[in-house]
């Protein structure tokens, strides 16, 4: 069984860029979500996605936004972009539902480095 | 507001002791606890996790422990072994219902020394 694949693995862009991440879960998975990892910060919730629907969202600018394709792939979008969101971006799946525990399982991430 | 805190940035461990990762929580509304391990240039991989109604779940050398009343959580690796050095995230689950996010704590570096 395939992981969780997230593309690109690096990326450099230039203050005032946007850019546009990947992200594809496991098989059947259908909640994905992302989170962006900074030194002292651990990681940072941006958002989930499930069935297409953004059902929940972190404490972000709206610079920040996503959206889930039927087949489970999400892409992340940063516009504007500034120094400070030089990060590693990490995407994780999992089929958790209403009742079910289940871990989620993260990709190894984008590195962006904004110039 | 840091509602997942890993108070111990790092941690070193002679090979074969015991290593105690220790998280605390504000938030009474989270109903699981997860620990993940992270070695650079790769993403978190799941370790090990404890349902709010439990207080101890092991596996293998892992055991997390969970103390509701203290708001506490710990991980406990024993033996320590040179591979454990990582650094290791606990996370929260908040589940409303029909959405759910995890909360990571700032991570705590292991390194087990030979």
């Amino acid at each position: 069984k395939a992981g969780v694949t997230q593309t690109p693995r690096y990326l450099i862009k230039t203050r005032g860029q946007q850019v546009t991440l990947s992200c594809s879960p496991i098989s059947g998975h259908r909640s994905v979500s992302w989170y962006q990892q900074t030194p002292g910060q651990g990681l940072q919730f941006l958002f989930e996605y499930f069935s297409e629907t953004q059902r929940n969202k972190g404490n972000f600018p709206g610079r920040f936004s996503g959206r889930q394709f039927s087949n489970s792939r999400s892409e992340m979008n940063v516009s504007t972009l500034e120094l400070g969101d030089s990060a590693l971006y990490l995407c994780a799946s999992s089929s958790i539902g209403r009742t079910k525990n289940t871990e989620a399982f993260f990709g190894q991430g984008t590195r962006l480095t904004v110039v | 507001d840091q509602q997942v805190k890993q108070n111990s940035p790092s941690l070193s461990v002679q090979e074969g002791r015991i290593s105690i990762l220790n998280c605390d929580y504000t938030n009474s509304m989270f109903d699981y606890f997860l620990w993940y391990k992270k070695y650079p240039a790769e993403g978190p991989t799941f370790l090990i996790s404890i349902s709010s109604i439990k207080d101890k779940n092991e596996d293998g050398r892992f055991t997390v422990f969970l103390n509701k009343s203290a708001k506490h959580l710990s991980l406990h690796i024993v033996p320590s072994q040179p591979g454990d050095s990582a650094v290791y995230f606990c996370a929260a689950r908040l589940n409303t219902g029909t959405a759910s996010k995890l909360t990571f704590g700032t991570g705590t570096r292991l390194q087990v020394m030979l």
